[in-house]
């Protein structure tokens, strides 16, 4: 077990491009989270997966953002038509319910929007 | 929806002191509390975790402290080491840590040789 991986680590993109990234959870865990963490600020939800069925979005979710985890392994976070204010670090998290071991996290996906 | 305020935002303490970082939390209806701590570069790393039925735990030199009426929650560290530098974030969920946290601010700690 490796941990939670996210890739790629950094993103700088045009504005108006569209960016990926992509999440690998801890084999086991069966939960996959979305957040986003803006500088000197605590992360803020975006939405969450059990296996494959996104149970909640955050309304910081706009309609550029659309995260899919087909298999319920990996997940996959895309931002279209970037803009400045989606500068930030991307953080996934994965947690298997009733280990009692709460979210691990993964190390981010920083994204520079110029 | 939850709100979690946390302080302060920086705090310096001599290694070897104890370090106490406070947060309070809106919804009586949060049961499990978190605490993370972040380094460089880095993503959260969960270091000690509470929940409502308990009012304190202690892992070594870190403990979390509980007060459901009041709403707030506190993590000590003692015996502090430079490599406890970094920036926490306590959090706040309803149901055991497996749905939607709502994290502080964050505290960045810095630990003086």
């Amino acid at each position: 077990d490796t941990g939670v991986s996210q890739n790629p680590r950094h993103k700088i993109t045009k504005r108006g491009q569209n960016v990926t990234f992509r999440c690998d959870p801890i084999s086991e865990h069966n939960r996959l989270y979305w957040y986003r963490q803006t500088l000197g600020q605590g992360p803020e939800f975006l939405t969450y997966f059990q296996n494959e069925a996104q149970l909640e979005k955050s309304r910081l979710l706009s309609d550029r953002f659309s995260a899919e985890r087909p298999k319920g392994s990996f997940s996959t976070l895309e931002i279209q038509r970037t803009e400045q204010g989606d500068s930030a670090m991307y953080l996934c998290a994965s947690s298997f319910p009733g280990q009692g071991k709460g979210y691990t996290f993964g190390s981010g996906t920083r994204l520079t929007v110029v | 929806g939850e709100n979690v305020e946390q302080h302060p935002s920086t705090l310096s303490v001599q290694e070897g002191d104890s370090a106490v970082i406070k947060c309070t939390y809106s919804d009586s209806a949060s049961n499990y509390f978190p605490w993370y701590k972040q380094e460089l570069g880095k993503g959260p790393q969960l270091i000690i975790d509470i929940r409502s039925n308990v009012g304190e735990k202690k892992d070594q030199r870190i403990a979390v402290t509980l007060n459901k009426t009041a709403k707030h929650f506190s993590l000590h560290i003692t015996e502090t080491q430079p490599e406890d530098s970094a920036v926490y974030f306590c959090a706040a969920s309803i149901n055991f840590g497996n749905e939607k946290l709502t994290f502080g601010t964050g505290t960045r700690l810095t630990i003086i040789p």
